[in-house]
């Protein structure tokens, strides 16, 4: 079956850096994405790879290794705006769109 | 980039009613949207693939019976969800990708929080 683990639940300080993991078994692969959710709110999208390595945009950064089946989203400098659950997502070899479950991330003062 | 009109944002029925909600590409042509289903604290579940000009995909377990699918147009989906009950109550949202930009990902419309009483 397909199937992506990340963990539910992430507590972060304000200022800090968070790292929030994705691992995938999925049939085939054609990207991996990464969404935030505000609560009450449609997903927004962050990030998209394809390829192996780190894909940096501003204060976050998306990492993929395929040949792990693992991800990670990198959240740098945070602000209590970036509470919010952050989805991982895969394509697969159909191009289907296989969510994982998300990671409510909580940011203290 | 993409932009998906989804409307209404909330609305609140009596048990029994219809609800129609609207899923619109706004600058691109979608041949291809999805519609998903999100209960409090969990994730997108898919419910359907709405394809233009030809019958919904549903998910197992979702009645297309209830959850009536029209993509009459490459920019226009709607779901209809017949003889509402509370359990259907729910957040839904559509989603569509411009199939020009894969890198895009799926674009999502703003979801409407339904609520049946």
């Amino acid at each position: 079956g397909q199937n992506i683990d990340q963990p539910t639940e992430m507590t972060a300080t304000e200022g800090a850096i968070v790292q929030i993991n994705c691992t995938y078994q999925t049939s085939g692969f054609n990207g991996l994405f990464w969404y935030q959710q505000h609560a009450g709110e449609a997903p927004t999208f962050l990030s998209y790879n394809v390829l192996d390595g780190l894909e940096e945009k501003g204060r976050f950064s998306s990492f993929l290794s395929r040949s792990k089946g693992y991800s990670y989203l990198l959240l740098k400098e945070l602000q209590m705006k970036d509470s919010a659950s952050y989805l991982c997502a895969v394509y697969d070899s159909n191009y289907q769109l296989i969510w994982g479950a998300g990671t409510k991330l909580i940011i203290k003062p | 980039g993409a932009v998906v009109s989804q409307h209404p944002s909330r609305v609140i029925c009596k048990s029994g009613t219809s609800v129609k909600i609207e899923c619109r590409s706004l600058d691109f042509q979608a041949t291809t949207m999805f519609w998903y289903r999100q209960f409090p604290k969990q994730s997108l579940m898919l419910m359907a693939t709405s394809n233009e000009g030809s019958k919904a995909t549903y998910e197992q377990g979702v009645e297309k019976d209830k959850f009536l699918i029209n993509h009459a147009s490459l920019t226009l989906s709607t779901l209809t969800v017949t003889s509402a009950h509370p359990e259907d109550s729910s957040f839904y949202i559509c989603s569509a990708r411009d199939t020009q930009v894969v890198a895009d990902g799926y674009t999502f419309g703003s979801g409407t929080r339904l609520t049946v009483v």
